[in-house]
């Protein structure tokens, strides 16, 4: 079965610092990967997403996301967060044909930036 | 917008009562999920359904049923709660596209507490 790992499950910044979350996923077939973020008291929401094609991959509020599939990793960067960026952080992978079309989520991690 | 509902947002049941919880999308969408969020834990699915009537169990399926009638809602029974049910508890809906699912739409969640 797919298994996801979000290795930093506390992250803790300043303001303008640079921010990478890992995750990294177990199945070596074709995958799409995706970043989900939850804001305080909102709903989880897309930031990006990766199914084929450009592996650097660009979402919402300034994210980015690269795939390597030779380390099984779609790390989510931003170069300088906002305390606005203070939010759960999900990573979610799902992996057809041949593996399960069922995304499966990594643990979460939680960010918190001081202003 | 696609847009998820849930039927409530705070909800305190006691030991044994059965408990329904209803989610309602709106943008037609094929697949519907129930997940249970726990801190540490991230997003564990209970139940998914890819069509009406039909479903499949996620990882976690003990202790709670569903139902799918129509389309668009997706309901999800603890048949008789107990207190390691109390949890936060999201729906979440998607397409299917290209074969693969997409993108997850997710409601507001339920807060459940079972005293």
């Amino acid at each position: 079965a797919q298994s996801v790992s979000q290795h930093n499950h506390h992250v803790i910044l300043s303001e303008a610092a640079s921010l990478e979350l890992g995750c990294n996923y177990s199945y070596g077939g074709t995958v799409n990967l995706f970043w989900y973020v939850q804001y305080p008291g909102q709903h989880l929401q897309l930031l990006l997403k990766y199914f084929s094609g450009d592996p650097l991959v660009k979402g919402i509020k300034g994210f980015e996301a690269e795939f390597i599939k030779s380390k099984f990793s779609f790390n989510l960067r931003k170069p300088s967060v906002q305390w606005s960026d203070t939010a759960e952080y999900f990573c979610a992978v799902n992996s057809p044909p041949g593996g399960s079309y069922i995304p499966t989520f990594g643990r979460g991690t939680s960010l918190i930036v001081h202003p | 917008d696609v847009k998820v509902t849930q039927s409530s947002r705070y909800l305190v049941k006691r030991t044994g009562e059965k408990v329904f919880l209803e989610c309602v999308q709106d943008m037609d969408h094929e697949n519907m999920f129930w997940y249970r969020q726990d801190p540490g834990l991230g997003l564990r699915l209970i139940y998914f359904s890819y069509d009406v009537k039909m479903k499949e169990k996620g990882d976690i399926p003990e202790g709670y049923s569903v139902s799918r009638e129509k389309k668009e809602r997706f309901s999800l029974i603890l048949e008789s709660a107990s207190t390691n049910q109390t949890s936060m508890y999201l729906c979440a809906s998607s397409l299917l596209l290209e074969g693969s699912y997409n993108e997850q739409f997710f409601g507001p969640g339920t807060r459940l507490t079972v005293l």
